[in-house]
């Protein structure tokens, strides 16, 4: 399965909003009902971090400014609100089908 | 607190092999999936290989399929990654990363990684 983010680079305002897609090149809903599709951060010089699973469910101690949706093929991160430490590279993945990367989105303050 | 410290990496000739290893701490290792990803330098993210809790079940990316191969100790908390054939293409940190819970298909908890250089 390929997945694909847009845009490959996202310039927001502090205290904007910011979003993030992915596309998968085929469903993500597995045979088990469950659709395995997970946001990951990764700050500069930092292991990536995950933020949400199972499409919207947050991770522990991951602020409520993130926000996963989507289904089928078509899935997208948001953040409410961009804070200074918000930058970074922001993966996809998906684990219906093995598992594979985006190829990452760099979210840097204008 | 889980803890994962990647070890093994360092600079290999093409053709060359190595093995790298993941010491984890913190949860009951025999538990939990494990994976492995790598991130060539200035590059993304790229997803090379899952084991289960009891080796059952083991997958690869078909970028390393044949040449990869991924262990578990259980015994001794440990992941492995024994990499045989590098080409230069390999050259990468290393990452260890473990699935939050069973059938979550996330990876929650990472390492910090091992560098791997191939080059003559």
């Amino acid at each position: 399965i390929v997945m694909t983010q847009t845009p490959l680079s996202s310039p927001v305002t502090l205290g904007q909003p910011a979003s993030i897609s992915c596309r998968s090149s085929q469903s993500l809903v597995h045979s088990d009902g469950n659709t395995y599709l997970s946001w990951l951060q990764q700050r500069p010089g930092q292991p990536p971090r995950l933020l949400i699973y199972k499409v919207s469910t947050r991770f522990s101690g991951v602020p409520d400014r993130f926000s996963g949706s989507g289904a089928g093929t078509d899935f997208t991160l948001r953040i409410s609100r961009v804070e200074a430490e918000d930058v970074g590279v922001y993966y996809c993945m998906q684990s219906t089908q093995s598992r594979t990367f985006g190829q990452g989105t760099k979210v840097e303050i204008k | 607190e889980v803890d994962l410290v990647e070890s093994g990496g360092g600079l290999v000739q093409p053709g060359g092999s190595l093995r790298l290893s993941c010491v984890a701490s913190g949860f009951t290792f025999s538990y939990y999936e494990m994976n492995w990803v790598r991130q060539a330098p200035g590059k993304g993210l790229e997803w090379l290989s899952y084991i289960s809790g009891i080796s059952s079940v083991i997958d690869y990316a078909d970028s390393v399929r044949g040449r990869f191969t991924i262990s578990r100790d259980n015994a001794k908390n440990s992941l492995y990654l024994q990499m045989n054939s590098l080409r230069a293409e390999d050259t990468a940190v290393y990452f260890c990363a473990r699935d939050i819970d069973y059938g979550s298909g996330a990876l929650g908890f990472w390492g910090q990684g091992t560098l791997v250089t191939v080059s003559s």
